[in-house]
């Protein structure tokens, strides 16, 4: 019940192009979903977050979509540029603290 | 203002010994929360320490410790080395522990000989 389920595992997308990553959870009680950017050698960032009482966040090129009854929720990249490439992680918290479930984790590469 | 600073960067130790990594949080934030990082099991939640006290553990067995000194500054420590515990060790600081932003350090790699 704790899992996050994210896919695809890697994504190959033109410059210009829309990246779309999409998470599923199963605990109800998640009620945090952020979405964090990682480069090679570098810690996660987190780039969006969003939580449930909402059905989508846009941020510049990056939107979040949520859909609470079907617990699942994705990241969209707009005009997705080389520099976007990067290994992107959906995660959930819920209740006190911040303890972070993620995703495997998604491989993205933007070709230009 | 600086980030999160970790140490030491790379390590190398072999099965049985213990490691101790260090995490300095960003200044003024009082909450930090360690994570591993595999191939395998991708990003997974070690613990978080909040105002020098443990307020959530994920599902490491006890070999993992950690704590947090009055300067928010945290240690975490593994003893009794396993191969499997070879892993990137990120802490990420927040202000504090209501799902305010997280900001993770680079980590420190650990490798078990």
């Amino acid at each position: 019940q704790q899992q996050v389920k994210q896919s695809p595992q890697s994504l190959i997308v033109q410059k210009g192009g829309i990246s779309i990553i999409n998470c599923a959870y199963e605990n109800t009680a998640f009620d945090y979903f952020p979405w964090y950017q990682q480069f090679p050698g570098k810690g996660p960032a987190l780039l969006i977050a969003i939580r449930p009482d909402v059905s989508e966040k846009k941020e510049g090129r990056f939107t979040i979509s949520f859909n609470k009854s079907a617990k699942q929720f994705s990241l969209h990249i707009m005009d997705s540029q080389p520099g976007d490439s990067a290994t992107y992680f959906c995660a959930a918290g819920g209740g006190s603290g911040n303890k972070l479930v993620f995703g495997a984790g998604t491989i993205l590469r933007v070709k230009s | 203002k600086a980030g999160v600073t970790q140490t030491p960067r790379y390590l190398i130790k072999t099965r049985g010994q213990q490691v101790t990594l260090s995490c300095s949080p960003i200044s003024g934030h009082r909450s930090v929360s360690w994570y591993q990082q595999t191939p395998g099991q991708g990003l997974q939640f070690l613990f978080e320490y909040f105002s020098e006290t443990q307020r959530n553990k994920g599902n490491f067995p006890g070999r993992f410790s950690g704590r947090q000194f009055s300067n928010s500054r945290s240690e975490m420590n593994v003893s009794t080395l396993e191969l499997g515990d070879s892993a990137l060790y990120l802490c990420a600081s927040s202000l504090g522990t209501g799902y305010g932003e997280l900001f993770f350090g680079e980590g420190s790699r650990l490798t078990v000989l």
